[in-house]
């Protein structure tokens, strides 16, 4: 069965300091990755996504992430976040092939102090 | 374009009722997932439409039901409403139904209130 694992419920981080929010991936097929990001009272909209070639994607707002097959992680990566980046961050697996529906991780609450 | 219009933003029901809800894909899009989303379950699929026809199915009762229209447009309807259903109640809007590479775009949601 496929599943997404995101490490940590809540990340509280500095302005200006560097974050990454983790996400581990299961999956017996190839996949696509995505991350998306969900402010107050809004739906989710994404952030970037892994398809294929190379593993290091850039995203909007300063976002990347990297593709580790081998450790089946895609953790999310930002060198300086801003108050505005307060909000959550899902991680999101589909199947490459057509077949099980995007799952989504539980989410990872971040939350940018300054 | 338009991005994915979800109506009503809120809603208070009371258990027993039921209720509809409503999503317009962005424009050419021709598939409509729906997904719940609650602080202890996170974010659950619903079901999936493309071309008027259901999809993929998740793992909700029967009173949990929907429909496509041929202007894309969705629909979904919650029977017999529990203080369980409260949720916020997402669509999410993409291109095809088959290949999941574009991502989805989100509406902004419903959220249900049952008391």
């Amino acid at each position: 069965a496929q599943s997404v694992t995101q490490l940590d419920s809540q990340v509280p981080v500095f302005e200006e300091a560097p974050v990454e929010l983790r996400c581990n991936y299961s999956s017996s097929v190839s996949v696509y990755l995505f991350w998306y990001v969900q402010y107050p009272n809004q739906g989710l909209q994404l952030l970037l996504k892994y398809l294929s070639g190379s593993t290091l994607v850039k995203g909007i707002n300063g976002f990347e992430a990297e593709f580790n097959k081998s450790q089946t992680s895609f953790h999310l990566r930002k060198p300086s976040v801003h108050i505005s980046d307060t909000a959550e961050y899902f991680c999101a697996v589909s199947d490459a092939g057509g077949g099980f529906k995007t799952i989504f991780g539980a989410g990872t609450r971040l939350f940018v102090k300054a | 374009k338009a991005g994915v219009t979800q109506t009503p933003r809120y809603l208070i029901k009371t258990r027993g009722q039921q209720v509809t809800l409503s999503c317009s894909p962005i424009s050419g899009h021709r598939s409509v997932s729906w997904y719940q989303q609650t602080p202890g379950q996170g974010l659950q699929f619903l079901f999936e439409y493309f071309s008027e026809t259901q999809r993929n199915k998740g793992n909700f009762p029967g009173r949990f039901s929907g429909r496509q229209f041929s202007n894309s447009r969705s629909e979904m309807n919650v029977s017999t409403l529990e203080l369980g259903d409260s949720a916020l109640y997402l669509c999410a809007s993409s291109l095809t139904s088959s290949d999941s590479r574009y991502g989805y775009t989100f509406g902004s949601g419903t959220r249900l209130t049952v008391v």
